[in-house]
């Protein structure tokens, strides 16, 4: 067990769909992070947020959408994706915003159709 | 952004061989982790490394930071087929608030 839990596992949707990714951690760390995995790229860093508050943004298009009610919940909005957004998202948290370890959920496999 | 580069991208090789691992960028970071993500998993950490000039063992894998904290090395000794995955440096900024991560090399040790 990680720590930090992803869900769902696997999505497919087209590209007029809303969907959501979550996240949840049971660390009690303070930062929470998403990155997104594509084939043969390094892992991007998408959001980042401290205690709640996003601290980070890498110029992702608004059709991603974060969200973080607590310290423990991540959510990731999804609405009018394109096909290049087919990836593998992942969660992660640390004790504080860029010191200590990442811990990683399994990632959600997006696919858009 | 500061950008990691590692080498080699892939590398498939015999179980009982040696093998090494390079990350290198021109960014100096002030800690620098190594993880390793197996299929349909999360990266996992295997080690932080903080002083320049440090060398951590762990088991058969020697990882090294450079004196300048730009670079480092993963070396694994006597490779194993559970070593397969994908191998992911990361430097933490010395100003910012998050991780950034290398390239990879996805390793195969074939039995």
């Amino acid at each position: 067990e990680t720590g930090v839990t992803q869900t769902p596992r696997h999505l497919v949707m087209g590209m007029t769909n809303k969907k959501s990714l979550k996240c949840e951690q049971h660390l009690g760390h303070n930062a929470m992070y998403w990155y997104k995995q594509s084939a043969k790229k390094p892992l991007e860093l998408m959001f980042v947020y401290s205690l709640e508050e996003r601290v980070e943004n890498n110029s992702v298009p608004s059709r991603f959408s974060p969200e973080c009610p607590n310290s423990s919940h991540l959510f990731l909005h999804l609405h009018t994706l394109q096909p290049e957004d087919s990836a593998l998202y992942l969660c992660a948290s640390s004790q504080s915003t860029g010191r200590g370890e990442l811990f990683f959920g399994e990632g959600s496999r997006l696919t858009v159709l | 952004t500061q950008l990691l580069e590692q080498s080699p991208q892939f590398l498939s090789i015999q179980e009982g061989e040696n093998l090494t691992v390079y990350c290198n960028s021109s960014s100096v970071f002030s800690s620098l982790q190594w993880y390793r993500q197996e299929p349909g998993e999360g990266p996992v950490l295997l080690v932080t490394v903080v002083t320049g000039g440090e060398v951590k063992k762990l088991k058969r894998l020697t990882f090294q930071f450079g004196d300048a904290r730009k670079d480092s090395s993963l070396h694994i000794t006597a490779a194993q087929t559970g070593d397969t995955g994908l191998y992911l440096c990361a430097g933490a900024s010395r100003t910012g608030n998050q991780f950034y991560f290398g390239t990879g090399t996805s390793l195969t040790v074939i039995p």
